[in-house]
């Protein structure tokens, strides 16, 4: 079984919608989940930490379920420049050390 | 404030040759890693520091790889001798290690390498 677990996609929506995004991870002792962002040809970007009530930042809304070790992204009233690939990133219990999904990719159009 | 430094930012070379690639992390971070990324793998861990010393390098390929981090200001990430399978988009990552937990890291613009 994969570490990180994501639906490669690609979600093609159009401006305006919302769309989710899911991921599982198999490291139970993961004690720090992170979405990240990266557009084509560039680095990763931290888009949001993950916290166990759930958190908002503007658009976006991160959920983490640790009992059945899952995360989710909700972006709302999506953007063109929301198109990009987000990646799930569970820590690795107990280590300082990130575990990146394979990614989700979103194209976002007029 | 300067994020992540990486030289250079490309890099031909023809098989066989040393590559060195090059990264100063965000100043007063104290942990540092290096990553590979291509299509088919994916982002893969390479090998991380932390307060200067090697923790994890399991993810280094072979011998042929290897990584300094001489100072808290500068890493090092070798390849003798490069071979076409080695390239790849090579990111450099920092982050603070609190102990709190919380290890976001923060990426550099990553080098882009090519083995002919």
């Amino acid at each position: 079984r994969k570490e990180v677990e994501q639906d490669p996609g690609p979600f093609n929506v159009p401006e305006g919608a919302t769309v989710a995004f899911n991921c599982t991870y198999s490291n139970s002792a993961s004690q720090s989940f992170f979405w990240y962002r990266q557009d084509c040809r560039k680095e990763p970007k931290l888009l949001m930490s993950v916290y166990s009530s759930g958190n908002e930042d503007g658009r976006f809304t991160a959920q983490l379920n640790r009992a059945s070790q899952y995360i989710s992204l909700l972006i709302r009233d999506s953007k063109l420049s929301d198109s990009a690939t987000y990646l799930c990133v569970p820590s690795s219990g107990g280590y300082n050390k990130l575990i990146f999904g394979a990614g989700t990719r979103l194209a976002v159009h007029p | 404030d300067a994020g992540v430094i990486q030289s250079p930012r490309h890099e031909v070379t023809e098989m066989g040759q040393e590559v060195t690639l090059r990264c100063k992390p965000i100043s007063g971070h104290n942990s540092l890693f290096w990553y590979r990324q291509t299509m088919m793998r994916g982002l893969e861990l390479l090998i991380y520091f932390n307060n200067n010393v090697p923790i994890d390098d399991s993810g280094m390929p072979e011998d042929r790889f290897s990584a300094k981090m001489p100072n808290a200001s500068f890493s090092t990430l070798k390849i003798q001798p490069s071979e076409p399978r080695d390239s790849a988009v090579y990111f450099c990552a920092s982050s603070l290690d609190r102990g709190t937990g919380n290890y976001e890291q923060y990426f550099g613009p990553g080098t882009r390498l090519t083995v002919t």
